[in-house]
């Protein structure tokens, strides 16, 4: 049984540095295929698709915030991290991981979520 | 960046009538490597994360009950719900996969009518 979880702070204040974690259960970031992913959504807003990495390392992150974005895999403790700096309140959303399995058979895109933490940027 | 279009951004069903979601990518999503559109559709109830309904435009994920379908190619893509049940209320992404970055739909909210 796949299960993922973010934790982190509920509150940062703007320019300070965001770190949330992913923990997740019932498969290993080491295996073939498999892949984590950050997703973020601003209260009533869409979904907007932050980054991922691979079961190799390979990392992939979004054009607009690249800059700003670094995750992180740790596959001994089951965790992928994702830091983004100088945080505004536009930032402010709840965020997402996901897992992502490639291979013969399987979606490719996002199959399993965690339920998400909301994260508020004000002073 | 591919840029996905749906329409409309909502829509009111009787309970047991379709509703038909549309969704238009700004790129083809079709890849001949591997003869696939990498197009997927996401169920998300309020409160709730999002849910896989649909990956290959078409491909139902297991336990998605059949009345969820999903057709198209290239550009354009449909999500249809056969007979609306009241379980169904919810916002629907469609997403590409395809090209970094991933990027989904700006969300079609179905209600009862």
């Amino acid at each position: 049984q796949i299960t993922l979880k973010e934790s982190g702070p509920t509150l940062v204040k703007p320019t300070q540095t965001l770190t949330l974690t992913c923990t997740f259960s019932g498969f290993s970031l080491s295996t073939t295929g498999v892949g984590v992913g950050w997703i973020r959504q601003p209260p009533g807003k869409a979904l907007e698709w932050l980054a991922l990495v691979y079961w190799d390392d390979d990392k992939h992150y979004s054009p607009s915030l690249n800059p700003r974005l670094t995750i992180t895999k740790d596959t001994s403790k089951n965790q992928v991290v994702l830091t983004m700096t100088d945080m505004d309140p536009v930032d402010t959303a709840t965020y997402y991981c996901a897992h992502r399995l490639g291979g013969h058979g399987t979606s490719y895109t996002f199959d399993y979520w965690g339920q998400g933490t909301l994260v508020t940027v004000s002073s | 960046d591919i840029v996905m279009t749906q329409s409309p951004d909502s829509l009111a069903v009787s309970l047991g009538e379709r509703a038909t979601i549309n969704c238009k990518s700004s790129q083809s999503v079709f890849y001949r490597s591997n003869n696939n559109n990498y197009l997927a559709w996401y169920q998300q109830r309020p409160g709730q994360p999002p849910k896989l309904l649909i990956y290959w435009a078409s491909t139902r994920e297991s336990g998605v009950p059949d009345r969820f379908s999903g057709s198209g190619s290239g550009t354009d893509f449909t999500l249809t719900i056969s007979s609306l049940q009241a379980e169904d209320v919810a916002l629907y992404y469609c997403q590409q996969y395809g090209s970094i970055p991933w990027t989904f739909g700006q969300g079609t909210r179905v209600e009862i009518k």
